[in-house]
């Protein structure tokens, strides 16, 4: 099984509207970060949330992050097309603050 | 600032043939970072360089996977010989230091590797 799992798979919605996507991770952490990757992109990096932070905001996004339960969740607001694009959790790995584990990703399409 | 780059964009081969991708990362960054994403599936690491020294390579599938780093500048993944299953998109990441130091990964645009 997977370290980071988002969920949903696939999200559709209108402009304007907000998006929530979660993660469910495994073991301890460090920190846990998300990244978007738009079609045929690299990915690139959003936000980051130490383990000991509840809550953090940059401009439209809003990540939480519940250790308790494993768990993570971002929150795009007043979405856009050009938010249309893949999202990924990451993770470093249990044992090891050298990499990162990443899910198989929340696909995203906004449209107008 | 340059990102990081990788070359080729995409590649498609027969398999048994042999592939070599290139990743340059953003200049200064002393980990760089190899992964892969096959079709649908999650982002696999590969392996993890610290300059030219192999750190962690536990994400290599097997013993045709290469990867190299000459002087702790850019580096290659060689694939030989190639197989159906490696299809997907290689991925290349640098960053100034590690994850689990809240440094974040500076990702290229992927090779796709096409396996006949």
């Amino acid at each position: 099984s997977q370290q980071g799992e988002e969920d949903p798979q696939a999200l559709s919605i209108q402009e304007g509207e907000n998006a929530t996507m979660n993660c469910s991770y495994k073991t301890s952490i460090n920190n846990l970060q998300w990244y978007r990757q738009n079609s045929g992109r690299g990915l690139v990096h959003l936000i980051l949330i130490r383990s000991n932070e509840r809550e953090k905001h940059s401009g439209r996004l809003r990540v939480t992050l519940d250790t308790s339960k494993k768990s993570s969740s971002l929150l795009i607001t007043a979405s856009r097309a050009a938010d249309t694009a893949s999202y990924f959790c990451a993770t470093d790995a249990p044992g090891t603050a050298s990499k990162l584990t990443f899910g198989t990703g929340t696909r995203l399409q906004v449209t107008l | 600032e340059a990102g990081v780059t990788q070359f080729p964009s995409h590649s498609v081969i027969e398999k048994g043939q042999t592939v070599t991708l290139r990743c340059d990362p953003i200049s200064g960054h002393d980990n760089l970072y190899w992964y892969r994403r096959v079709m649908g599936k999650e982002i696999k690491f590969l392996l993890h360089f610290v300059k030219e020294s192999k750190q962690d390579e536990s994400g290599m599938p097997n013993n045709r996977f290469l990867a190299e780093r000459t002087g702790g500048t850019y580096s290659t993944l060689k694939v030989q010989p190639a197989e159906l299953e490696d299809s997907g998109v290689y991925f290349c990441a640098s960053s100034h230091g590690l994850p689990g130091q809240d440094y974040w990964l500076f990702f290229g645009p992927g090779t796709r590797l096409t396996v006949l």
